[in-house]
C-alpha cells in the first residue's frame, strides 16, 4: 500500500498570500494518478485537482497542481477568504485507493 | 445540479447491522461507477467500497471485505451499502461519491461529487 504524507500539517497564511502544499507517496504513483481535495468543516471533499495537475470542473486558476513520481504540491497562488480549509491528497488508479491525513491552511 | 443524498446512518450495538442508501439526482447515474468513502478523526478518509456503472463488479477495503456489501439499483438512482458484524472501529461519517468519469479505475477512482455524509456509531 502507498503512503502518503502531506506536509505541512498545518499552515498559517494571510488572504492574498502564495500557498504550498506538499504530498509525498512511499512509491512512485504511477501515470500521475494523484488528486486534491478541498474540505471545508461540516461539508464533504470537494474535488480540486486529478491527474496531479488537471483542475476538476469549477475550480478557480488560482488553485494548480504539480509533480510526478512521488513527489506532488498543490499551490494555491492568492489564498482568498473561503479557502481556509482541509487539503487532501489521494491516490488512485490501483488499488488500493489512499488519503494523505491532511494539511489545515488556517489564518494567520 | 448533482446531488448525493445519503440515508440510513445512527447507533447500532457492535455485532449489529444497517444499511445505508445513497439517492442520486442532477446525472444519469448508469453510466457512472460509485463508491463509499469514511472518515474519523482519528484515521481521517478512507476508501470502503466502489462499484461498477452496471452494478457487475463490485470492489471492498480489506478492513470491510466480507462484513460490507455495495449494491445499486440504477432505475431508482440509488446505491447501497449493506454492513453487517459492525465493529466499534466502523464508527464513521460514511460518504457515498461518483466516480470522475473516464479518469482513474473503478476499483480505485477519483471521486467529482460527494453527498453530504451519513453517520454511523457502533457502540454498546
Amino acid at each position: 500500500e502507498i503512503v502518503l504524507t502531506q506536509s505541512p500539517g498545518t499552515l498559517s497564511s494571510s488572504p492574498g498570500e502564495r500557498a504550498t502544499l506538499s504530498c509525498r507517496a512511499s512509491q512512485s504513483i504511477s501515470n500521475r494518478n494523484l488528486a486534491w481535495y478541498q474540505q471545508k468543516v461540516g461539508q464533504a471533499p470537494r474535488l480540486l485537482i486529478y491527474g496531479a495537475s488537471s483542475r476538476a470542473t469549477g475550480i478557480p486558476d488560482r488553485f494548480s497542481g504539480s509533480g510526478s513520481g512521488t513527489d506532488f504540491t498543490l499551490t494555491i497562488s492568492r489564498l482568498e477568504p473561503e479557502d481556509f480549509a482541509v487539503y487532501y491528497c489521494q491516490r488512485y488508479g490501483s488499488s488500493p485507493v489512499t488519503f494523505g491525513q491532511g494539511t489545515k491552511v488556517e489564518i494567520k | 445540479e448533482v446531488q448525493l443524498l445519503e440515508s440510513g446512518g445512527g447507533l447500532v450495538h457492535p455485532g449489529g447491522s444497517l444499511r445505508l442508501s445513497c439517492a442520486a439526482s442532477g446525472f444519469t447515474s448508469t453510466y457512472y461507477a460509485m463508491g463509499w468513502v469514511r472518515q474519523t478523526p482519528g484515521k481521517g478518509l478512507e476508501w470502503v467500497s466502489s462499484i461498477s456503472s452496471s452494478g457487475d463488479n463490485t470492489y471492498y477495503s480489506d478492513s470491510v471485505k466480507g462484513r460490507f456489501s455495495i449494491s445499486r439499483d440504477n432505475s431508482k438512482n440509488t446505491m447501497y451499502m449493506q454492513m453487517n458484524s459492525l465493529r466499534a472501529e466502523d464508527t464513521a461519517v460514511y460518504y457515498c461519491a461518483r466516480k470522475l468519469l473516464g479518469i482513474g479505475e473503478d476499483i480505485s477512482p477519483v471521486f467529482d461529487y460527494w453527498g453530504q455524509g451519513a453517520l454511523v456509531t457502533v457502540s454498546s
